[in-house]
């Protein structure tokens, strides 16, 4: 069965360091894609990073990094130097096949203290 | 002008309504999808279409249902509301797949 399972209901981090949110997936195709969104209060979600299963080098977009290992079949989302304004709802997603259809895990909520 | 558009953004209506939710992007992509999300759920797919005329049934199509008559629409109708489908409802939108982009979202309460 396809599955994204997001661990970490909540996570507190200190402003100015890197953080790491856990995402693993489950999947039996061999060409899908990994996603990750920001929700903040506000509601809407925005797009971070992409991850595509033949991709070599793990994505990076500015302070997001993706630290794929497809064998353990995971994709965390690393936020560097995190600032207030990243405290939000993390989203991982999956998109299996190709199709465009996402499963998303539950989410991780992520706090930065100041 | 925002790329992707919701309307309307907050929807009250009662049991066994007839709703319809829009959305409305600009960039003329072919892929368009509908999701909702409920506290301890994530998102999950309702309804999606890969262009004009096509439309596919999602993980939680029951109730709901979508049309294509062009490409930058794909409204979402609720042919008879419950209770159940009190939720927050996202449009998306992309062409490749390395990229989905979302509505603002519609807050719609079902009494």
């Amino acid at each position: 069965a396809q599955k994204i399972t997001q661990t970490q209901p909540g996570m507190f981090v200190q402003e100015k360091e890197a953080v790491t949110l856990d995402c693993t997936y489950d999947t039996s195709d061999q060409s899908y894609g990994l996603f990750w969104y920001k929700q903040p209060s506000s509601g809407e979600m925005i797009f971070l990073i992409y991850q595509g299963s033949y991709d070599e080098q793990n994505a990076t977009e500015g302070r997001y990094s993706l630290n794929f290992q497809k064998a353990r079949k995971s994709a965390n989302l690393v936020i560097s130097a995190s600032q207030l304004g990243d405290s939000a709802m993390y989203f991982c997603a999956m998109d299996s096949s190709n199709t465009g259809k996402l499963i998303f895990g539950q989410g991780t909520t992520l706090q930065v203290k100041p | 002008d925002a790329e992707i558009t919701q309307s309307p953004r907050h929807k009250i209506t009662e049991t066994g309504r007839q709703v319809t939710l829009a959305c409305h992007q600009i960039w003329n992509h072919n892929n368009m999808f509908w999701y909702r999300q409920d506290l301890g759920h994530g998102l999950r797919l309702i309804h999606y279409s890969y262009g004009v005329h096509d439309t596919n049934k999602g993980e939680v199509s029951d109730g709901y249902s979508v049309s294509r008559s062009n490409t930058e629409d794909l409204p979402l109708t609720l042919e008879s509301a419950a209770s159940s489908q009190t939720s927050v409802y996202f449009c998306a939108s992309g062409t490749q797949w390395n990229e989905q982009f979302f509505g603002p979202g519609t807050r719609l309460t079902v009494l």
